[in-house]
């Protein structure tokens, strides 16, 4: 049972303009969550988390934004360059899981120049 | 620091063979941890260990699954007998504490069970 979703397998954005990556989860008790970007041919490397105490989190270009009600988080790159396109993971975690980090089936981002 | 080192980059085998993947943590870093990524479920945890000893292996699919970590510096995922739905990328990562964002992974193993 996939906890954590992102239902868009693939998004395209013009350089400069806003990209939004969307994530869904299920369990009501995560309290963590991050994303993850990863380039072909390497590890996913850490970009940004957020806290359930929190709704916002940026970092540069880069913002998380929480929806707890909806349980659904996303991430917000502004303004997009090409050097963005890349597979964009979320994940979560709870302590009754052992904060173990569930994480989504990815987005694959492309930034046309 | 060379980062997490996974062997080999490329596994192509035959249904039936025994496989083994391989990994060196960052040194220094307590945890270390296997996890698969396939299209259909994402990133999945398979098994992870602090200081050596394997603390929660309940993502391991099934049997054919082992792993070992005979010491601070050396890891293998071994799948015996390898199946057609074993094919995946494999990624080991390595962190100073459990779970903790700061995770490194290697650059995956990417397997292809014939």
């Amino acid at each position: 049972d996939q906890q954590v979703k992102q239902n868009s397998p693939s998004l395209s954005v013009q350089e400069g303009r806003i990209s939004i990556l969307n994530c869904d989860y299920t369990n009501s008790m995560f309290d963590y969550f991050l994303w993850y970007k990863k380039y072909p041919a390497e590890g996913p490397t850490f970009l940004i988390s957020i806290s359930s105490i929190k709704d916002k989190n940026e970092d540069g270009r880069f913002t998380v934004f929480l929806n707890k009600s909806a349980k659904h988080l996303s991430l917000h790159i502004v303004p997009s360059q090409p050097g963005d396109s890349a597979v964009y993971f979320c994940a979560a975690s709870a302590p009754n899981t052992g904060n173990q980090f569930y994480f989504g089936t990815g987005t694959s981002l492309t930034v046309i120049p | 620091d060379a980062g997490v080192i996974q062997s080999p980059r490329h596994e192509v085998t035959e249904m039936g063979q025994e496989v083994t993947l391989r990994c060196k943590p960052i040194s220094g870093h307590d945890y270390l941890f296997w996890y698969r990524q396939t299209m259909m479920r994402g990133l999945e945890l398979l098994i992870y260990f602090n200081n050596n000893v394997p603390i929660d292996d309940s993502g391991m699919p099934e049997d054919r699954f082992s792993a070992k970590m005979p010491n601070a510096s050396f890891s293998t995922l071994k799948i015996q007998p390898s199946e057609p739905r074993d094919s995946a990328v494999y990624f080991c990562a390595s962190s100073l504490a459990p779970f903790n964002e700061k995770l490194f992974f290697g650059s995956g193993t990417q397997l292809s069970v014939l």
